[in-house]
């Protein structure tokens, strides 16, 4: 059974980068036509889509995020990370990892708060 | 971006109910959809994706119909464990949006 564990500061100032990490378990990273995506949700915003990333490290972003996003794939550790720079309390939200397979999101980790703080 | 509109946003059934929830989409998505439970606290969870496919270990009281901008979520025959909210999600162009969600609650 494929786990997914995010990790990271659970505060962050603002106009600072937000950085976390996904780890994979119950199986690789590597195997199979999966994407990785980071998936957010606030209050303001219900659910959004951040991006994606493909173990090739190719990705897609949001538009709307995509001059602040940056995703990598680590795939030695079996992880995958999103960092979001320039914060605003807009971005305060959990944010959760999840495996991309035929287009849907089949597993999800628990996701974790971020909270930006002035 | 292709928005996505679920209604109703809230609805009260009882047990035992059939409970259909509709998902229009701004522009035609073919059958790139896929829909989600979240209950308080926790991460979606997947139930049908491809518009029609049940996801493995969801029960068959669930299934899903539609296709090109209009959706349907319906559970044959609520449980208790059912109440939660459930979301759309459209994969057919980035980026992946989503539906502003439905909650279920007892009636």
């Amino acid at each position: 059974q494929v786990q997914l564990q995010e990790s990271g500061p659970g505060l962050v100032r603002s106009s600072q980068t937000l950085s976390l990490t996904c780890t994979v378990s119950g199986g690789s990273i590597s195997s199979g036509p999966h994407y990785w995506s980071w998936i957010r949700q606030s209050a303001g915003k219900g659910l959004e889509w951040i991006g994606h990333i493909y173990t090739t490290g190719s990705t897609n972003y949001n538009p709307s995020l995509k001059s602040r996003v940056n995703m990598s794939v680590d795939t030695s550790k079996n992880q995958f990370s999103l960092n979001l720079s320039s914060v605003t309390a807009a971005d305060t939200a959990v944010y959760y990892c999840a495996r991309e397979d035929a287009w849907s999101n089949d597993y999800w980790g628990r996701g974790t708060l971020v909270i930006v703080s002035s | 971006d292709i928005q996505m509109t679920q209604s109703p946003s809230s609805l009260s059934a009882s047990i035992g109910d059939r409970v259909t929830i509709t998902c229009r989409a701004s522009q035609g998505i073919s059958t790139w959809l896929a829909w989600y439970q979240q209950k308080p606290g926790k991460a979606p969870k997947l139930l049908i994706y491809a518009a029609s496919s049940l996801h493995s270990g969801v029960p068959s009281r669930f299934s899903g119909r539609g296709s090109g901008t209009d959706f349907t979520l319906t559970i044959s025959s609520l449980q208790a464990e059912d109440f939660a909210t459930y979301y759309c999600q459209q994969a057919n162009r980035f980026p992946h949006t989503f539906g502003g969600g439905t909650k279920v609650e007892i009636k």
